[in-house]
């Protein structure tokens, strides 16, 4: 049963970058046909789409975050990261690293706070 | 963007009583929609996916009806456990994913 498990700081100061890994277990991203992206949700609000990457490597951006976001994976650690650079509070969430539409794990809360 | 409207946005009701939610997407997604439950602190549980199916293990009072833009969520016999926040996903458009805005699920 593939799992994945988001890992990084729980704490960020303004300005600087958020990176983010997710390691993907029970599985291999490069092996499968899907969608590896992140979601993120800050305290009390919706649900945010924020960006992909297909197995193959073609990357995909919430059209707000483009200029600060990039998403890769590492196929020979299968595993999915995230970095956002210049972050604010407005960056402050839960962020989920997800496979396709339906597969998330469970989340990694990063505050953005000096 | 597809946009997805979700109501109500809360709801009270009592033990027992069927549950009603409904999704409304901005152009049609076909089926490609899922349901989900999310209880404070955890991450999204996946009860409903592609409209209608119920995903391996979750209760049979929960159920999905729709397709193009109109979509229903219910659950047939609300039980104590429910209390939580149920939103839609559209995956149409994959990988632009797009959320309801959520709907609050309390007991009366």
């Amino acid at each position: 049963q593939v799992q994945l498990q988001e890992s990084g700081p729980g704490l960020v100061r303004p300005s600087d970058t958020l990176s983010l890994n997710c390691t993907v277990s029970g599985g291999s991203i490069s092996g499968s046909n899907y969608y590896w992206g992140w979601i993120r949700q800050p305290p009390g609000k919706e649900l945010e789409w924020i960006g992909s990457v297909y197995y193959r490597g073609s990357t995909y951006y919430k059209s707000s975050l483009r200029s600060r976001l990039a998403i890769s994976v590492d196929a020979s650690k299968d595993q999915l990261s995230l970095r956002l650079s210049s972050v604010t509070a407005a960056d402050t969430a839960v962020y989920y690293c997800t496979r396709g539409a339906m597969l998330w794990g469970q989340g990694i809360l990063v505050t953005v706070s000096s | 963007d597809i946009q997805l409207t979700q109501s109500p946005s809360s709801l009270s009701a009592s033990i027992g009583d069927r549950v009603t939610i409904t999704c409304q997407a901005s152009q049609g997604v076909k089926r490609y929609l899922n349901w989900f439950q999310q209880k404070p602190g955890k991450a999204p549980k996946l009860l409903i996916y592609d409209a209608s199916n119920l995903e391996t293990g979750v209760p049979s009072r929960f159920s999905g009806t729709g397709s193009g833009t109109h979509f229903t969520f219910t659950i047939s016999s609300l039980q104590p456990e429910d209390t939580a926040t149920y939103f839609c996903q559209q995956y149409d458009d994959l990988p632009f994913l797009t959320f309801g805005g959520g709907t609050r699920v309390e007991l009366k």
